[in-house]
């Protein structure tokens, strides 16, 4: 059971919007710690999509946008494309699990995307 | 180009040992963190851990300091175990970050771990 929670599954007709939601609680996404996106094609390691909340790599589409408020952040793609289908991840820094030997650095438990 | 490779495949028995590798190219190595990143058979993303190949600064996840060992030398990051059990069996990434917690901009292809009698 993850800190972050994201929703198992979400899907879209391609060319539509789909969003997913990571929520936390004020000692990780609330207490102000950036969040950050990772896209998992299948078969494949995972890719950095977002980072600091809202900002895109070189290289990812501007059909991928992300926000963050209070203790929720949302990934947005628009004009889905079948090429989108794989999971996403979001991840932050969790206060209460860290001291100075540890680090509470967490994963919401990823979301399948299906495009119809 | 910035890449990390890691090692190879691996099965192993319970209660052997393993150590795994995590090479960097590309960039200087020890100027950024390494960490590592568990993924069990159709499961999400565990972070386990992370170093600072640099000065060898290590902190672990709470679910992880005592399961696996994290070390590393100037080109190379190591996840180890002393004594592997079938709950170990995953696929591993090592990625990069420019410090702790920031986001992980590169990822190895993964090693899978195989732990069965």
């Amino acid at each position: 059971q993850s800190v972050l929670t994201q929703p198992p599954s979400v899907s879209g007709a391609p060319g539509q919007r789909v969003t997913i939601s990571c929520t936390g609680n004020s000692s990780n996404i609330g207490g102000g710690y950036y969040v950050h996106w990772y896209q998992q094609l299948p078969g494949t390691a995972p890719k950095l999509l977002i980072y600091d909340n809202d900002k895109r790599p070189s290289g990812v589409p501007d059909r991928f946008s992300a926000s963050k408020s209070g203790a929720s952040a949302s990934l947005a793609i628009t004009g889905l494309q079948a090429e989108d289908e794989a999971d996403y991840y979001c991840q932050s820094f969790d206060s209460s699990l860290s001291d100075s030997s540890l680090s509470g650095v967490v994963f919401g438990g990823g979301t399948k995307l299906a495009v119809l | 180009e910035v890449q990390l490779v890691q090692s190879g495949a691996e099965v192993k028995k319970p209660g052997e040992s393993l150590k795994i590798a995590c090479k960097g190219s590309g960039y200087s190595f020890t100027s950024y963190w390494v960490a590592w990143v568990r993924q069990k058979p159709g499961k999400g993303l565990e972070w386990m851990g992370i170093i600072h190949p640099g000065d060898s600064d290590t902190r672990y996840s709470p679910s992880f300091q005592g399961q696996a060992t994290i070390s590393a030398d100037r080109s190379t990051a190591y996840l180890q175990w002393s004594s592997l059990k079938a709950s170990d069996t995953g696929m591993y990434y090592c990625t990069r970050s420019a410090h702790v917690p920031a986001a992980s901009d590169i990822w190895g292809q993964g090693t899978m771990v195989t732990v069965s009698s």
